[in-house]
């Protein structure tokens, strides 16, 4: 089937480390999206694209960057973690149909000490 | 720009009484409503969607909605709760256009099921 996979489920590093958090998805969808979950915000956009060599900003893209090399992946790094990116992250993806469902990892759990 | 307000930020609800969960929404042009479900340490899961029709959407675990346009509302409905259902509940809207694919999402709802 199908999925959605992220690594690693938690990770603790230290402010000022660059850290990368994968994203992996078999559904062979354009469309994949970042995103941080913080306890009274809900969810919100960091970075996107629509395919390969493409990549948007969100609305909470500084101190983030991904890159998309391929159909299947899209790395979110943190060039230089702070302790106001402590948070969990999610990846969607969503296929060309329009409108079309997004589809969720498992987050990753990320603290920054 | 387009909003989701989810006003109530957690609800208490007897296990097998009735649930209803609110959102409203602020866009342009016809929505693309979505509730989700997280479950706690877990991803989103995609309870139902509206894209056009039949205003009364079903989705999985029994859960409804209803698409109100008058009242720019898509309110989450279960006749009776069970314990599983206890999870953070989340409506998003959009996308807005073709090449535009991205969701607005609401801050959440926590439910917690009391015995």
């Amino acid at each position: 089937d199908a999925e959605i996979t992220q690594s690693p489920r938690h990770k603790i590093t230290e402010t000022g480390r660059q850290v990368t958090l994968a994203c992996h998805q078999t559904w062979n969808h354009n469309n994949m999206f970042w995103y941080r979950q913080d306890l009274g915000h809900g969810l919100r956009l960091i970075h996107y694209s629509y395919g390969v060599q493409d990549t948007n900003k969100g609305e909470v893209s500084d101190g983030y960057s991904v890159s998309r090399s391929n159909t299947e992946d899209l790395p979110l790094t943190l060039e230089s973690a702070a302790s106001s990116q402590t948070s969990v992250y999610f990846c969607a993806s969503s296929g060309q149909g329009f409108p079309d469902t997004q589809y969720f990892g498992p987050g990753t759990r990320l603290t920054v000490l | 720009a387009q909003s989701v307000t989810q006003p109530d930020i957690h609800i208490t609800v007897s296990e097998g009484a009735s649930l209803e969960l609110r959102c409203n929404y602020s866009y342009g042009a016809t929505p693309y409503l979505f509730w989700y479900v997280q479950s706690p340490g877990q991803g989103l899961q995609l309870l139902l969607k509206y894209f056009s029709g039949d205003t009364l959407v079903q989705g999985i675990k029994g859960f409804e909605a209803e698409f109100k346009r008058s009242q720019s509302s898509f309110n989450l409905r279960k006749p009776s709760v069970h314990w599983s259902d206890a999870a953070e509940y989340f409506c998003a809207v959009g996308p807005s256009n073709f090449g535009n694919e991205k969701l607005t999402f609401g801050t959440g709802t926590r439910l917690t099921i009391i015995p």
